[in-house]
């Protein structure tokens, strides 16, 4: 059984699109995330849902939006996409704000 | 959150023990030290933390040092599945306020067969 799972694995879309990411875990989790991995590896923290509220938001464009319907989803829409949006975004989950983060396989986003 | 220092990358021979070093000397006293690693191509997985006392699961050992100024992570029987980049990562565990997780640039092993 997938733990944290993301949909769509790959997403390849033009410049100006709006596309969306979906997160789901089945842990019984509080808290989700998104995170960031751009092509230096770098893994940055974007945003982070406790109970649906959000409690963390980094330094994001507005085009990027997260929403969470339930403690179990939390989809990530990004507006007029760039091509420095292109990237490996991540989600997780964690029992509570503070414990230790559970991985999904994460999407690689292409924007040509 | 604590800054931590790791080497770049290190080499372990397969089958052997892999002794990965942290350096975080500006830990306060209610940060824990955790490690995660990132296999190719994969979500970075959790693989074990600790306050101050020596911690083991079916992963690996976390030993920190009695000042708590540096840790090491110990995969004791290196496969070449462990092939990965090792983040260590201090962090507080506040009931109130959130701690973010940042990760560094992390130590990229190289299990050789």
């Amino acid at each position: 059984d997938t733990a944290v799972s993301q949909t769509p694995k790959y997403l390849v879309t033009q410049m100006g699109n709006d596309k969306s990411i979906k997160c789901e875990q089945n842990l019984g989790h509080d808290t989700m995330y998104w995170y960031k991995q751009d092509s230096k590896k770098f893994l940055k923290i974007m945003f982070s849902y406790n109970n649906k509220e959000l409690i963390i938001n980094e330094t994001v464009p507005n085009r990027f939006s997260p929403k969470s319907p339930d403690k179990a989803h939390l989809n990530l829409h990004i507006n007029s996409l760039e091509l420095g949006d292109s990237a490996v975004y991540f989600c997780a989950s964690s029992r509570d704000r503070n414990y230790e983060q559970y991985f999904g396989p994460g999407t690689r986003l292409t924007v040509t | 959150d604590a800054k931590t220092t790791q080497p770049t990358s290190m080499d372990c021979a397969e089958g052997r023990a892999a002794n990965l070093p942290c350096n975080h000397s500006t830990i306060s006293g209610n940060e824990y030290v955790y490690w995660y690693r990132q296999i190719h191509s994969q979500g970075p997985q959790y693989i074990i933390h600790g306050l101050k006392n020596n911690e083991t699961n079916e992963m690996a050992s976390l030993i920190i040092t009695e000042d708590r100024k540096s840790s090491t992570l110990i995969l004791p029987h290196a496969t070449l599945r462990d092939t990965a980049v090792y983040y260590c990562i201090v962090r507080a565990l506040n009931s109130g306020g959130y701690q973010k997780v940042t990760f560094g640039t992390g130590t990229k092993l190289q299990v050789i067969p």
